[in-house]
């Protein structure tokens, strides 16, 4: 599966759009772009993911380059409760999840 | 509700013993499930896919002689953890694949994992 790069960490003010970016210059054609984010504890919970059109679902927001080697995954407001770590990975169909270092959000108040 | 639970949420045992975490697909149907493995501070580590009816896949360097993974039905996965040791003390989170109603098809949905603490 193709690797993707994403900063450690990032931080956002309360009530404010976030815009988390994802490199993945070796993606194939058939690769997914999920976003899953992870709580503190907790298992991972699906955000969104896209092929090649943006997506919105209402969690966030999926914007995908138009050459696909990058994405961003944008929150709209950011809460306190949008504090996790934020997972990029690419995955084929059928294929199995690899997680990445992902990016650590913190929201401040 | 949750789609995907995993029983105990947490478990402390001694040296040698062995423990046993369930996964289950709450609300859909699963032919395919994983187990990850997460230490403190790091990502997930995918140690195996498990498939209805047939024997688990194993990641390199994950012994499957220590970590038995059986897959009997299609909401329900086992992880037994053989002579667990104070270094296979983790947090081990199972994820389950399906298209069940209103899903999001072909995606992945994890349990709220599992800590486990070897004395």
């Amino acid at each position: 599966d193709a690797k993707t790069t994403q900063p450690n960490s990032m931080e956002s003010n309360e009530e404010e759009p976030v815009h988390l970016p994802c490199n993945h210059s070796t993606i194939s054609g058939t690769d997914y772009i999920h976003w899953y984010r992870q709580l503190p504890s907790q298992g991972p919970e699906y955000v969104i993911h896209g092929l090649t059109s943006n997506v919105n679902n209402r969690m966030a927001s999926l914007a995908i380059a138009e050459d696909r080697k990058s994405s961003t995954l944008i929150l709209h407001r950011a809460t306190l409760r949008d504090a996790a770590v934020y997972y990029c990975i690419l995955r084929a169909p059928g294929n199995q999840f690899y997680f990445g270092t992902g990016t650590s959000l913190t929201v401040i108040p | 509700g949750a789609v995907v639970s995993q029983h105990p949420s947490w478990v402390i045992c001694k040296s040698g013993t062995s423990v046993k975490i369930e996964c289950r697909s709450l609300d859909f149907q699963a032919t395919t499930m994983f187990w990850y493995r997460q230490f403190p501070k790091q990502s997930l580590m995918l140690m195996a896919t498990s498939n209805e009816g047939s024997k688990a896949t194993y990641e390199q360097g994950v012994e499957k002689d220590k970590f038995l993974i059986n897959h009997a039905s299609l909401t329900l996965s086992t992880l037994t953890v053989t002579s667990a040791h104070p270094e296979d003390s983790s947090f081990y989170i199972c994820s389950a694949r399906g298209g069940g109603r209103d899903r999001v098809i072909d995606t992945q949905y994890f349990g709220p994992g599992t800590r486990l603490t070897v004395l």
